[in-house]
């Protein structure tokens, strides 16, 4: 069936390191790629997305390339902040053909940011 | 209007107790979800509706009984709960079939 691995965390780094957080999916036919992030206590925000083999997500200086050929989808930032502390899920969907789509998550990865 | 909500945000009851929780978008979206997310997991789908109608229950036990009663309105009543059964509960809408989802806050569910 379909999947999503994360890389484990938590993840602890300094403002102003690189981030990466590394995600790999296993999915027959060809998903649309997803990043979520979730702070404490709220739902889940979109955080970027893409459709296609090498479409690059962006948003808020984050960013994730589509590659079919690794079937990965790492999120990078190039200089994290306090405030990116959250929790970052990756996820393919699919379209149901009964109508709406459905997300098929990874674990999730706690990243905490120091100053 | 571009957001999801949900009330209520935190919900205790027992075992013998019967809840409604609700969750609104006027965002003119037509596909509507239910999750449930335990501490540090992910979501996990339990139902999907799609133009009022549900499209995908997800082996979802009866004691969760889906309703959606017109298109901006979904609520997820409760019955008979057990414990494990407490957990965030999310609710998410997306525009259509190709549309990312856009999750609500969450109700955070107790059940002593």
């Amino acid at each position: 069936g379909d999947s999503v691995t994360q890389m484990e965390g938590p993840v602890t780094l300094s403002e102003e390191a690189f981030l990466t957080i590394n995600c790999t999916y296993t999915a027959t036919g060809y998903p649309s790629l997803f990043w979520y992030v979730q702070y404490p206590g709220e739902g889940l925000q979109l955080l970027l997305k893409a459709t296609k083999a090498d479409d690059k997500g962006s948003n808020k200086g984050f960013e994730a390339t589509y590659r079919k050929e690794t079937t990965s989808f790492h999120l990078e930032k190039g200089s994290v902040q306090v405030s990116d502390s959250a929790v970052y899920f990756c996820a393919l969907r699919f379209i149901l053909t009964g109508g709406g789509n459905k997300l098929t998550f990874g674990t999730g990865t706690q990243l905490k940011v120091e100053l | 209007d571009t957001e999801v909500t949900q009330t209520p945000k935190h919900l205790v009851m027992g075992m013998t107790n019967k809840k409604s929780l609700k969750c609104e978008q006027h965002m003119g979206h037509r596909a509507m979800y239910w999750y449930k997310q335990k501490a540090k997991k992910p979501p996990e789908l339990m139902f999907v509706y799609s133009y009022e109608k549900l499209s995908i229950n997800e082996s979802v036990p009866s004691r969760f009984s889906p309703e959606c009663p017109n298109s901006s309105l979904l609520n997820l009543h409760l019955h008979a709960l057990q414990p494990e059964d407490s957990a965030l509960y999310l609710c998410a809408s997306s525009r259509g079939q190709s549309n990312e989802q856009f999750f609500g806050p969450g109700t955070r569910l107790t059940v002593l």
